[in-house]
């Protein structure tokens, strides 16, 4: 079945280092993927998303782009700060279905 | 616009006994979905809809049962609780089946002793 590995936690950073959390998937066909990030205490918000090869999804200063031959989502951020201390999860979806399969997630820690 | 909102926020049940997680959205979604998050393991599809009067198992459904009467309600029923369910609820929503972003509700906690 389909399933998302994605980088151990946690993750703790400086204030305006670059970031990256590794994301890989398995499934059969094209899905869409996602990143979408958990602040403490709230449900998940949807960071940004690939539908298809090649594609990139971006927003606020977050990059991810969708490479099918290696099958891999990594984010990126190239100068994080301390409000971006959250959990994030990588996920996927079936092209046409809704029913996301997430990786475990994992917990970012910005220090100033 | 409240969005997707979940009641409620936190809840200590015994075992055996049985509860009703609500969840309700005001966007007119047609499909709306239940995942409990647990330490180390994400977050995983325990039942979904795609619209009223239609539902359907995920990945986790055992212990669970929904119902889909309104677009706008999508009820959580345990109904004998057991340790096992200890976990954080999450309802999520969204517009149609396809790659359209998922709105997740804020969350309930859920300890059963």
């Amino acid at each position: 079945g389909d399933s998302v590995t994605q980088m151990e936690g946690p993750v703790t950073l400086s204030e305006e280092a670059f970031l990256t959390i590794n994301c890989t998937y398995t499934a059969t066909g094209y899905p869409s993927l996602f990143w979408y990030v958990q602040y403490p205490g709230e449900g998940l918000q949807l960071l940004l998303k690939a539908t298809k090869a090649d594609d990139k999804g971006s927003n606020k200063g977050f990059e991810a782009t969708y490479r099918k031959e290696t099958t891999s989502f990594h984010l990126e951020k190239g100068s994080v700060q301390v409000s971006d201390s959250a959990v994030y999860f990588c996920a996927l979806s079936p092209f046409g279905n809704e029913k996301l399969t997430f990786g475990t997630g994992t917990r970012l820690t910005i220090i100033p | 616009n409240a969005g997707v909102t979940q009641t409620p926020k936190f809840q200590v049940l015994k075992t055996g006994q049985s509860m009703t997680l609500q969840c309700a959205q005001d966007m007119n979604h047609e499909y709306m979905s239940w995942y409990r998050q647990d330490p180390g393991m994400g977050l995983r599809l325990i039942h979904y809809s795609v619209g009223a009067g239609i539902t359907d198992q995920g990945e986790v459904p055992n212990g669970y049962n929904v119902s889909r009467s309104t677009t706008e309600d999508f009820p959580l029923r345990l109904l004998s609780a057991a340790p096992s369910q200890t976990s954080v609820y999450f309802c999520a929503s969204s517009y149609s089946p396809g790659q359209n972003e998922q709105y997740f509700g804020p969350g309930t906690r859920l300890t059963v002793t």
